[in-house]
């Protein structure tokens, strides 16, 4: 299996556009979750799912942040309009559902001017 | 409101060293704690997942035990190499829909 894929590796964009970033989990995989790391914060869930349908979006900061995962095989994490605070390592990690070990994509490195 | 700490947050030791990580929690009520290892620039590896009924596990070189009750688990390396050197995380699962509570990481360096 290739693990979990995440596209781009790495992003640089002006303050106010839109940034989508992708996901594909390990098949077979119920579970998909968002996170984001920060030097000074460390890593933060933003939001998680199960069976495609969002369990706990409690991290996500702001409305300038949305998720979907429609289908098993493909989710996004959207940033609209993007600030320069947003810059940040965001990975996806998937989880089989019974077990509770997660599996880590590579990361999308965000840069925010 | 769970709180992981991780102490010391760098660490460097020569080659060959047995060496311990701390990790410690604020609240007992814990679904599992697992270890995990980052290389600079990259994902995380999961290393070992220690259950809230079990007190240790091992794999390899690596030793991760868990005293519950005290809010503390260790992640003990035997005979580390320069291969170690990287940063290595604790992540406390409440069982509150799955989520993760994570420690900001011990950064290691083994010198050879």
């Amino acid at each position: 299996d290739a693990g979990v894929i995440q596209s781009p590796r790495h992003e640089v964009t002006e303050m106010g556009q839109e940034v989508t970033l992708r996901c594909k989990p390990i098949s077979g995989h119920n579970s998909l979750f968002w996170y984001r790391q920060t030097m000074m914060r460390g890593l933060e869930l933003l939001i998680y799912f199960n069976n495609n349908v969002p369990i706990d979006d409690s991290g996500m900061p702001e409305d300038r942040f949305s998720a979907k995962m429609p289908n098993a095989s493909f989710s996004t994490l959207k940033i609209q309009p993007s600030e320069p605070r947003d810059s940040a390592v965001y990975f996806c990690a998937s989880s089989p559902q019974t077990v509770g070990e997660q599996y880590f994509g590579p990361g999308t490195r965000l840069t925010v001017t | 409101k769970q709180e992981v700490t991780q102490i010391p947050a760098a660490l460097s030791v020569p080659e060959g060293e047995n060496l311990v990580l701390n990790c410690s929690f604020t609240d007992s009520a814990i679904y599992n704690l697992q270890w995990f290892r980052q290389d600079p620039g990259k994902g995380l590896t999961s290393l070992l997942l220690i259950q809230s009924s079990q007190r240790e596990q091992t794999s390899g070189r690596l030793n991760a035990s868990l005293d519950k009750s005290s809010g503390r688990s260790t992640l003990y390396i035997a005979a580390s190499q320069p291969g170690d050197s990287a940063t290595y995380l604790c992540a406390v699962d409440a069982g509150n829909n799955r989520k993760l509570i994570w420690g900001l990481g011990t950064s290691l360096a083994v010198n050879p």
